[in-house]
C-alpha cells in the first residue's frame, strides 16, 4: 500500500479553538486532497493541492485553510472550530494517471464540543 | 453541480447470491470512473476502475453505459467478507466526486 499517514487519529477540541490535521506521504505524489465524510453526505472535497504551495478549494472549503510547504506534507487547519466541523477527515493522494484513483489515509475523527 | 447518485440500500443477500449496484452521474464529459469499497469506520479503498468496454476482476464486474450515464457493479457468489459500503466515483477533472454509497450485507 501507498505510504500515507494522518495525524492525529482522534481529536476532541473545543468550539473556537484552532485545529491542524496533518497528512504525510512517502510516495512523492503530486496531488493531495482533504475530504470530510458525514452521514447522509458521503465524502466531500474540502481542499486539494497539485504541488508545493499550489492549492485550490473544493466543494466545502469555508472555515478551512490548507498549506503545502513540502511535497510530502499537506496540512488542514480549522481556524476556529465549530460543532458543524465534527466529522471524519480523510486525506488522499493520487498518481499522475487519469485512471489511477486515490489512496486514502486512515482518517482523523474530529469532535468539536 | 456535478453529482453521483446511488441507491443507499441496504442490500441484504445470502451467501452465494448475485447482487448488482447501479449509479448515475451527471457530468457527461467525465472520463474515468471507479468503485471503492469502505468498511465500517475505515478508509475507502479502490475496488476497481470502470472502463468503457467493461471489466472483470474475479467475482466483480463493472460496466459503464455512457449513453445513459450510469455505472454498474455486479458481485457474483457473494461472500460474508463482501459486506461493506460500495462507493461509486466519478473523476471529474482533478478531483473525485463520490456517491453516498450503497450498503451491502451478506448473511450466512
Amino acid at each position: 500500500d501507498a505510504g500515507i499517514t494522518q495525524s492525529p487519529r482522534h481529536k476532541v477540541t473545543e468550539t473556537g479553538t484552532p485545529v491542524t490535521l496533518r497528512c504525510h506521504q512517502t510516495e512523492n505524489h503530486r496531488y493531495m486532497y482533504w475530504y470530510r465524510q458525514d452521514p447522509g453526505h458521503g465524502l466531500r472535497l474540502i481542499h486539494y493541492s497539485y504541488g508545493v504551495k499550489d492549492t485550490d478549494k473544493g466543494e466545502v472549503s469555508d472555515g478551512y485553510s490548507v498549506s503545502r510547504s513540502k511535497t510530502e506534507d499537506f496540512l488542514l487547519t480549522l481556524e476556529s472550530a465549530t460543532s458543524s466541523q465534527t466529522s471524519v477527515y480523510f486525506c488522499a493522494i493520487s498518481g499522475l494517471g487519469q485512471g489511477d484513483g486515490y489512496t486514502f489515509g486512515s482518517g482523523t475523527r474530529l469532535t468539536v464540543v | 453541480r456535478k453529482e453521483v447518485e446511488q441507491d443507499p440500500g441496504p442490500f441484504n443477500v445470502p451467501e452465494g447470491a448475485t447482487v448488482a449496484f447501479n449509479c448515475t452521474y451527471s457530468n457527461s464529459a467525465s472520463q474515468s470512473f471507479f468503485w471503492y469499497r469502505q468498511d465500517c469506520r475505515k478508509e475507502p479503498k479502490l475496488l476497481m476502475s470502470v472502463y468503457s468496454s467493461g471489466n472483470e476482476d474475479g467475482r466483480f464486474t463493472a460496466q459503464l453505459n455512457r449513453a445513459s450515464q450510469y455505472i454498474s457493479l455486479l458481485i457474483r457468489d457473494s461472500k460474508l467478507s463482501d459486506s461493506a459500503t460500495y462507493l461509486c466515483v466519478d473523476q471529474a477533472g482533478t478531483a473525485l466526486i463520490f456517491g453516498k454509497g450503497t450498503t451491502l450485507s451478506v448473511s450466512s
